[in-house]
């Protein structure tokens, strides 16, 4: 009964080769997250979908891309990942109603990236 | 620019025991909601409980309640009869309220890592 499901678990890439990281959700959501969490640090927003809307956080870098091809899926791309990329990264979701603030957000268990 | 504190980078606690987690933020905004999310190792950040700044009773679920200090800016977690599955990385987290909270993000405390010990 997995409701935020991210794959890979752990990837490896090499400097400067893209890498794709997936996450989907069983839970109908409106809006869709992904976050960024290098070791001992708090979850920073990269950007997030309202549906097909999408909203990037001003200090994203344009390294860092997202799709969102339906309701289900969304994509993280890094087009030229960096030795300083490597992190866990955290897909999450939230229904997206009226009251936005205070929805809970359903994380996926993150994929750790790996930069070699 | 709102920012979340946790000044405890990792905190101890007896099994069946009471351990408090502290959270401070900074906001000019008199609206917002405050979260504390917990993350087990391995496994998802999962909500444990959640605050409306314009509500006065502190908020609880089951062994977790919060102290909300709205003068101080101060948000702490009260685990009460601590288990063995409460260890995990607890984060605290703000999110303004402005036009129902759809402009805001959750801005993430660095987290306080809570052991228990049997």
């Amino acid at each position: 009964d997995a409701m935020v499901i991210q794959n890979p678990r752990y990837q490896v890439t090499q400097f400067g080769k893209p890498v794709t990281l997936s996450c989907s959700q069983t839970l109908n959501h409106n809006v869709m997250y992904w976050y960024q969490q290098k070791s001992s640090q708090a979850p920073k927003l990269l950007f997030h979908y309202y549906d097909k809307d999408f909203n990037n956080e001003a200090d994203t870098p344009d390294n860092f891309q997202s799709r969102r091809p339906n309701t289900s899926f969304c994509f993280l791309d890094i087009r030229s990942p960096g030795l300083g990329d490597a992190a866990m990264y955290l897909c999450a979701t939230s229904r997206g109603g009226r009251d936005r603030g205070l929805e809970t957000q359903y994380f996926g268990p993150g994929t750790r990236l790996l930069v070699l | 620019a709102q920012t979340v504190t946790q000044s405890q980078p990792e905190m101890s606690v007896q099994e069946a025991e009471t351990v408090t987690l502290s959270c401070t933020y900074d906001t000019s905004e008199s609206d917002y909601y405050l979260f504390w999310y917990k993350q087990p190792p391995s496994r998802q950040m999962i909500l444990v409980i959640r605050q409306e700044a314009y509500k006065q009773q502190n908020a609880t679920e089951n062994r977790f309640s919060v102290n909300f200090q709205k003068a101080a800016k101060s948000f702490s977690l009260k685990i009460s009869d601590s288990q063995l599955g409460d260890a995990a990385m607890y984060f605290c987290a703000y999110r303004s309220a402005v036009n129902g909270g759809s402009q805001g993000n959750l801005i993430f405390g660095k987290g306080t890592k809570l052991s228990v010990k049997p």
